[in-house]
């Protein structure tokens, strides 16, 4: 079965340093990789996704992630952190299976910034 | 300003009570969702639809059930056959059900037990 690993539940990190929140995935198949961020009592927004072509993705708020197809891993970064980073980060796999294509989520990792 | 709308954003149950989570899109899409989020544990797949009239168990059903007699609402009961409800409810949508099809979320309505 497809599953995705978040090892990190929480990272806390001083403003301006650089970030890595890690994501392995597990899937015989292509997959399709997707990163949502989720600010308190909000629900989840997309931040950035693989589909194809080059492996490094970037989001217009300065987060990038790379699919790295033999390790399965598409972890995020950021090279300078702020204050409003802070929220709960989700990395999620898209499948294939019957007939339905289930996005299947990580547990999340808290990213707390502090000053 | 096009998007998905869930109401109420607090919700409280009573023991033995039903409770419906209202979800209304105005983006045109076909595709919606439930999720269940409980802390550490991510989001968790409730019920699909695909298209209108059909709808299909995700992967913790259990004491819940859905409706979609209209293309933009896919409103979402909480039965009294779920024992542990406290948690946060989360709709999506997406134009398809395609691969590459990006789900967008809404705001989520937050259930409580009494």
């Amino acid at each position: 079965a497809q599953s995705v690993t978040q090892l990190d539940s929480q990272v806390p990190v001083f403003e301006e340093a650089p970030v890595e929140l890690r994501c392995n995935y597990s899937s015989s198949v292509s997959v399709y990789l997707f990163w949502y961020v989720q600010y308190p009592n909000q629900g989840l927004q997309l931040l950035l996704k693989y589909l194809s072509g080059s492996t490094l993705v970037e989001s217009i708020n300065g987060f990038e992630a790379e699919f790295n197809k033999s390790q399965t891993s598409f972890h995020l970064r950021k090279p300078s952190v702020h204050i409003s980073d802070t929220a709960e980060y989700f990395c999620a796999v898209r499948v294939y299976g019957g007939a339905t294509n289930k996005l299947i989520f990580g547990t999340g990792t808290l990213l707390a910034v502090q000053p | 300003d096009g998007g998905i709308t869930q109401s109420p954003k607090y919700l409280f149950r009573k023991e033995g009570q039903n409770v419906t989570l209202s979800c209304e899109q105005n983006l045109n899409h076909d595709a919606m969702y439930w999720y269940r989020q409980d802390p550490g544990q991510g989001l968790r797949l409730i019920y699909y639809s695909q298209i209108v009239n059909d709808f299909q168990k995700g992967d913790i059903a259990e004491g819940y059930s859905v409706s979609r007699e209209k293309k933009e609402s896919f409103p979402l009961t909480v039965t009294s056959a779920q024992k542990n409800p406290t948690a946060f409810y989360l709709c999506a949508s997406s134009s398809s059900q395609g691969l590459q099809e990006t789900q967008y979320f809404g705001p989520g309505t937050r259930l409580l037990v009494l």
